[in-house]
């Protein structure tokens, strides 16, 4: 059964800091591995995806994450944080065995403080 | 192009009656998927249709239900509704075919409120 966990319900960082937000999974096969944002009173936005290659994947808005495959973590990072990244972030998961079933983590708050 | 287009916005509805939720998903998109957002649970996946076909659902009793139209509109119902129903209903439409590797795009939810 496929599952993902964010084990921070909240982070909390200053602005121009680095930022981690941290996703584990688990899948029967090959996961397809995916981040969401959910700004206030607006809609989950697609940031970034995995599908297979290099590691390190390139999104929106200057996030990226690297996935490792031997911890089962596909964390968010993002080299210097805005007070505007502050937001809810969802880490999703589907398996490639054409299952299309999404599940998302619980999400993590981020607040980045001036 | 036009996103994902969901109405109601908002409901408010008593327990025991039954709601229908509409989601039109983004033009060519012909998989829908429906979650249910609450504070206390997360997202939770509800189903998922592509080409009028339901491919996937989540662990949801049977009283809700959904269907999709040749057209890719969705729509969700559910039935002899409960106070725990109360929650944000989020449609999201994709090109996933038979790969599984697209993402998603969500529109703006239903707000749904139980008495």
């Amino acid at each position: 059964a496929q599952s993902v966990a964010q084990p921070e319900d909240q982070v909390n960082v200053a602005e121009g800091n680095p930022l981690t937000v941290k996703c584990t999974y688990s899948v029967s096969g090959n996961p397809y591995l995916f981040w969401y944002v959910q700004y206030p009173n607006r809609g989950l936005q697609f940031l970034l995806k995995y599908i297979t290659g290099d590691n390190l994947v390139k999104g929106s808005y200057g996030f990226e994450a690297e996935f490792n495959k031997s911890q089962t973590s596909f964390h968010l990072k993002k080299p210097s944080a805005l007070v505007s990244d502050s937001a809810l972030y969802f880490c999703a998961v589907r398996d490639d065995g054409g299952g299309f079933k999404t599940i998302f983590g619980a999400g993590t708050r981020l607040f980045v403080k001036a | 192009k036009a996103g994902v287009t969901q109405t109601p916005r908002y409901l408010i509805k008593t327990r025991g009656q039954q709601v229908t939720l509409s989601c039109s998903p983004i033009s060519g998109h012909r998989s829908v998927s429906w979650y249910q957002q609450t504070p206390g649970q997360g997202l939770q996946f509800l189903f998922e249709y592509f080409s009028e076909t339901q491919r996937n659902k989540g662990n949801f009793p049977g009283r809700f239900s959904g269907r999709q139209f040749s057209n890719s509109r969705s729509e969700m119902n559910v039935s002899t509704l409960e106070l725990g129903d109360s929650a944000l209903y989020l449609c999201a439409s994709s090109l996933t075919g038979t790969s599984s590797y697209n993402e998603q795009f969500f529109g703006p939810g239903t707000r749904l409120t139980v008495l």
